[in-house]
């Protein structure tokens, strides 16, 4: 049973496309987030909801648009797909109400931009 | 600014060694959480381990263990016996001093296991 799954795991794009990446959390939690892994390794947090309102929106291009239908999911739109947004997003989840928990990962998507 | 730091780029250990891995982090907060994860070349995040701050016991998940010196700031990771699946990226995280639903993470260490 997969906890946080994330789809595609790879998507390799032209400049100025518009993509999506969804994810889906089973585990109850209320609150998933948005990561992006740079060529660096190093992990920078872009969005978070909480039950379904946007808790942290992080300095990130306006090219950038998260939506949670429900709970359970939290998707992340791009458009006109640039050069720098190459990279590995990671959406993560959690539970907040009665103690916090520690984040769950999804497997990653590698975006390639060409 | 809040930080977390994890000055180590790079660690490489015998294969059945003992390897520690540093952190520390900075925190006005009495009450908080601190985790270790793992990322393998499979890219996937893995949580090693968690500890409470209000609990003086250091956390242990059988071949790892943490160092926690509160008031020193720091959450170092022990892994004994080392393993070559233990090779991985190693991510500290640590508390926000603005939200409660975000962490500040480490650069990470790259481990490297030497068979």
């Amino acid at each position: 049973d997969t906890a946080v799954s994330q789809t595609p795991k790879y998507l390799v794009t032209q400049m100025g496309n518009d993509k999506s990446i969804k994810c889906e959390q089973n585990l109850g939690h209320d609150t998933m987030y948005w990561y992006k892994q740079d060529s660096k390794k190093f992990l920078k947090i872009m969005f978070s909801y909480n039950n379904k309102e946007l808790i942290i929106n992080e300095t990130v291009p306006n090219r950038f648009s998260p939506k949670s239908p429900d709970k359970a999911h939290l998707n992340l739109h791009i458009n006109s797909l640039e050069l720098g947004d190459s990279a590995v997003y990671f959406c993560a989840s959690s539970r907040r109400t009665g103690g916090p928990t520690p984040l769950h990962f999804g497997n990653g998507t590698r975006l390639t931009v060409t | 600014a809040q930080t977390v730091t994890q000055s180590q780029p790079e660690m490489s250990v015998q294969e059945a060694e003992t390897v520690t891995l540093s952190c520390t982090y900075d925190t006005s907060e009495s009450d908080y959480y601190l985790f270790w994860y793992k990322q393998p070349p499979s890219r996937q995040m893995i949580l090693v381990i968690r500890q409470e701050a209000y609990k003086q016991q250091n956390a242990t998940e059988n071949r790892f263990s943490v160092n926690f010196q509160k008031a020193a700031k720091s959450f170092s990771l022990k892994i004994s016996d080392s393993q070559l699946g233990d090779a991985a990226m190693y991510f500290c995280a640590g508390p926000h001093m603005d939200s409660n639903y975000q962490l500040i993470w480490g650069a990470g260490t790259k481990l490297i296991i030497k068979p």
